[in-house]
């Protein structure tokens, strides 16, 4: 079955990076994009942006333009999410989650979220 | 803000039929797509495109849509229902995405 399997809890400072990665199993690189979606405490999702493996494209919410970088390595069919120049407003629960390419946009499977927590 | 809104928060007696609500000017045009979220948990998709369903969620949830309002029916709700219910579409330039508010669902 599908599996997104993502890195652990971090602690950062403010103005610091965080760098969450995504691991799937299950499923082929090639017939997904994956995206990113964060979750502060007690408040909605968020989407931040998505990447296609195979092609290597992305697209980022405007919230996001120059600070997040989406990556993707097919052969170890990990994607990865860089959030730069962190504040305190970017403590929240990750989750990556895959879009089946060639279709209507919705998130099918998803990882279990990582908590980033930005604190001095 | 997404464009995409629900009421934050309705409640259903348990056995009951419950209607959550999205409202949105993109709904007229893009699919809307939903999901379950229980607390501690990643979200669950529980319809998505034309009101498909995927495998393994009960029957008794289905979504609908007219003009700019989607809506997730739970006919039977139960106690395993309770939860947070966002929507999420696409915006009126076709960029993907965004989500509604969320609505909690109590079951009472």
């Amino acid at each position: 079955q599908v599996q997104l399997v993502q890195s652990g809890a971090e602690v950062k400072k403010p103005g610091s990076s965080v760098m969450v990665s995504c691991k799937a199993s299950g499923v082929s690189f090639d017939s997904y994009a994956i995206n990113w979606v964060r979750q502060a405490p007690g408040q909605g999702l968020e989407y931040m942006g998505g990447i296609i493996p195979i092609f290597g494209t992305t697209d980022y919410a405007q919230k996001f333009q120059g600070r997040v970088a989406l990556t993707a390595d097919g052969s170890s069919s990990t994607a990865y999410m860089e959030l730069r120049n962190l504040r305190s407003e970017d403590t929240a629960v990750y989750y990556c989650a895959t879009v089946p390419l060639y279709s209507t946009v919705y998130f099918d499977y998803w990882g279990q979220g990582t908590l980033v927590t930005v604190s001095s | 803000s997404s464009g995409l809104t629900q009421d934050p928060a309705v409640s259903v007696a348990l056995g009951q039929t419950v209607r959550i609500t999205c409202q949105g000017d993109s709904l007229r045009n893009y699919y809307t797509n939903w999901y379950q979220q229980k607390p501690g948990q990643a979200p669950v998709l529980v319809i998505f495109g034309k009101g498909d369903r995927p495998s393994g969620i009960p029957d008794r949830f289905s979504g609908s849509s007219s003009e700019d309002t989607a809506s997730l029916t739970i006919t039977g709700a139960q106690a395993e229902d309770e939860a947070d219910y966002y929507c999420n579409s696409r915006d009126n330039n076709g960029n993907p995405v965004f989500f509604g508010g969320g609505t909690k669902l109590t079951v009472l």
